[in-house]
């Protein structure tokens, strides 16, 4: 149980265009869902915090127009990079928590490079 | 701000040798803390959670102990394995104004050499 997936898990894009990385929860209800960003040789900074059917609550310095995030449902959460650019080029990794479990589970990752 | 490093950055043991990682945070208000495994360009592993009221967990070749009025904690490896090749992360989960923040650690790089 506990399993949580991401899809795309490499994508490649031209600068300026927009992606959309979808992290599901496949076995059990997600309340809250996290999104963290992890730059090559370092750790995984958290981004953003999203509760179902509430706006995301985002760390200092993410652009929340830039890195949009929906939480629609109980198993469903999607990041959005809009206008990518090179420097968003990194490896996004979602979470997702149940109060049943009291941890959080991550995805398996999703590699972005923007050319 | 919770602050989490861990000890060394990287480290090479020849396999079959015991060994000691080492995390440590700046604030003991804690829910718990984890350790992690992360292969190259994948997610994490989580290996051993320990609750704020535990001391220790084990999981196999696998043993981690806390320290929370110290902030320390330690993931002890035997018998090591070049399939025990990879990054730990140490992380810690803090109350944030009302929320459960998961902070992590720098990383220990551990190479096995065969």
């Amino acid at each position: 149980g506990a399993v949580v997936s991401q899809h795309p898990s490499r994508v490649i894009c031209k600068s300026g265009t927009s992606v959309k990385i979808e992290c599901r929860s496949l076995d059990f209800q997600a309340t809250t869902m996290f999104w963290y960003r992890q730059f090559p040789k370092q750790s995984l900074m958290l981004m953003a915090t999203s509760n179902e059917g509430s706006k995301a609550t985002y760390e200092q310095g993410v652009e929340k127009d830039k890195f949009l995030i929906n939480h629609a449902s109980l198993t469903l959460s999607t990041l959005t990079v809009t206008s990518a650019h090179p420097e968003d080029s990194s490896f996004y990794i979602c979470s997702a928590e149940s109060p049943d479990y009291n941890e959080q589970f991550f995805g398996p990752g999703t590699r972005l490079t923007v050319l | 701000k919770q602050e989490v490093t861990q000890i060394p950055a990287a480290l090479s043991v020849p396999e079959g040798e015991n060994l000691v990682l080492n995390c440590s945070f700046t604030d003991s208000a804690i829910y718990n803390l984890q350790w992690f495994r992360q292969d190259p360009g994948k997610g994490l592993t989580s290996l051993l959670l320990i609750q704020s009221s535990q001391r220790e967990q084990t999981s196999g070749r696998l043993n981690a102990s806390l320290d929370k009025s110290s902030g320390r904690s330690t993931l002890y490896i035997a018998a090591s394995q070049p399939g025990d090749s990879a990054t730990y992360l140490c992380a810690v989960t803090s109350p944030v104004f009302g929320n459960e923040k998961l902070t992590f650690g720098t990383g220990t790089r551990l190479t096995i050499i065969p």
